[in-house]
């Protein structure tokens, strides 16, 4: 059984850091690995989608790694904002499971202006 | 509006009542998912549907009831609600292994 886990769980960084959120799971045999971004009271937003074949993804000030190998997979943020304050999850889609993905429980940053 | 909405967003029951949570996605995603959000737990799913008149169990499906008469629309039903299934819900949809999307979820509370 695929196990996702996110370490820190919660994270706090002065604004302008760069920061890394990780990401670990035991089943390397994956289709794909899914960050999202959830606000307090709100629903999950899709950040960044790595397929099993790629190694990073980036958009904007965001950069997603995949070691398949190692089972990892980091979320870089760079110059942090006020505005990134949020939860972060990440989601794991195994090569087996028939469409169904795993969550990790979140790393909960705040960034201090 | 593209995109996927649930309603209701709050809603307040009593226990033993039924309840459909209602789920609707514009993209005709093949896939769609029903996940409940616990203080402790993360995000469980509870059930999810590869097509229409296709659904599956997940991790926590008792005392819940899904259907997918079409490819849009994807309800949950609480058949007789409990207090331990006060809870977040979440709906979310996919084409085949591709980027989930989620809706904006339902803050269920029964007492």
């Amino acid at each position: 059984k695929q196990e996702v886990t996110q370490i820190p769980a919660a994270l706090s960084v002065p604004e302008g850091e760069n920061l890394v959120l990780n990401c670990s799971f035991t089943d390397s045999a994956i289709y794909n690995l899914q960050w999202f971004r959830q606000d307090p009271g709100k629903g999950l937003t899709s950040l960044l989608l790595i397929q099993s074949s790629q190694r990073e993804q980036t958009s904007g000030r965001l950069n997603a790694s995949l070691d398949k190998s190692s089972g990892r997979s980091t979320l870089y943020i760079a110059a942090s904002q006020p505005g990134d304050s949020a939860t972060y999850l990440c989601a794991v889609l195994v090569l087996t499971n028939a469409g169904k993905s795993t969550f990790g429980d979140g790393t909960t940053l705040t960034v201090k202006p | 509006d593209a995109g996927i909405t649930q309603s209701p967003r709050y809603k307040i029951t009593e226990t033993g009542r039924q309840v459909t949570l209602m789920c609707h996605q514009t993209w005709s995603h093949s896939y769609m998912f029903w996940y409940r959000q616990d203080l402790g737990h993360g995000l469980r799913l509870i059930y999810y549907s590869a097509a229409a008149d296709i659904t599956d169990k997940g991790e926590v499906p008792d005392g819940y009831v899904v259907s997918r008469s079409k490819t849009e629309n994807f309800p949950l039903t609480l058949e007789s609600a409990t207090r331990s299934q006060t809870s977040v819900y979440f709906c979310a949809s996919s084409e085949s292994r591709s980027e989930a999307f989620f809706g904006q979820g339902t803050r269920l509370t029964v007492v």
